[in-house]
């Protein structure tokens, strides 16, 4: 079946840095979603990539889709403490079935 | 207003009992999830029902039942419960289209079994 995986699964950084997390599928995708689940909160919906090289800005954070559709990146550039949390990818087949998330990456920021 | 609740918050409870968790989106998607968060964060799906009808059915003990009553509800029952199955249960709506499929998280319920 298919398999996303993420890594790293932890990332602590000074308040400032940058900070990337990747994502890899086992299979082509038809399309890849970002979540952020805040500390003691649940999930939410950032943003979806379809195109194959597709990129994607919002404020600090910049998400790629790769050219083959089998990985992802989300970058965010001098990071602030309100980026905290675990940031999930969901990667969904090209059968349009259901997403696969990845094991997500916990982001911590010392200020 | 909420977009997608549950209940209860927290759930404590003696190993060997029955529980049930409820949720209920008020977005009008066709689509709703069950998804058990361990202590490492995983994030993994249980159930996805699509108006009403089971359609994913991962590799999860049958002590674990889904009932979706209609669109807009999907309950989670459980029975004998085993200390492995204290998490955070998450339920989880969207509208699913051939390109779309965003999905819209509950606040979570957080089941320990004692």
């Amino acid at each position: 079946g298919q398999q996303v995986m993420q890594i790293p699964q932890y990332q602590h950084v000074q308040e400032g840095e940058d900070f990337t997390t990747y994502c890899n599928s086992s299979t082509t995708l038809s399309n890849i979603q970002w979540y952020k689940q805040r500390p003691g909160g649940h999930p939410v919906f950032l943003i979806q990539l379809v195109k194959s090289g597709e990129v994607k800005k919002q404020k600090r954070l910049t998400f790629q889709f790769g050219e083959a559709k089998k990985n992802s990146s989300l970058h965010i550039t001098a990071t602030q403490t309100t980026d905290v949390g675990t940031y999930f990818c969901a990667g969904r087949g090209t059968n349009a079935g259901k997403s696969t998330f990845g094991d997500g990456t916990t982001l911590t920021v010392k200020p | 207003d909420t977009a997608v609740s549950q209940t209860p918050k927290y759930l404590v409870t003696q190993m060997g009992n029955d529980k049930s968790i409820k949720c209920e989106q008020n977005l009008g998607h066709d689509t709703m999830y069950w998804y058990k968060q361990d202590s490492k964060k995983f994030l993994k799906i249980m159930f996805s029902y699509n108006n009403k009808e089971l359609i994913i059915n991962e590799t999860v003990p049958n002590r674990f039942s889904p009932k979706s009553p209609d669109k807009a509800h999907l309950n989670l029952h459980i029975n004998s419960l085993e200390l492995g199955d204290s998490a955070v249960y998450f339920c989880a709506s969207s509208q699913v289209s051939r390109s779309y499929n965003e999905q819209f998280f509950g606040p979570g319920t957080r089941l320990t079994v004692l």
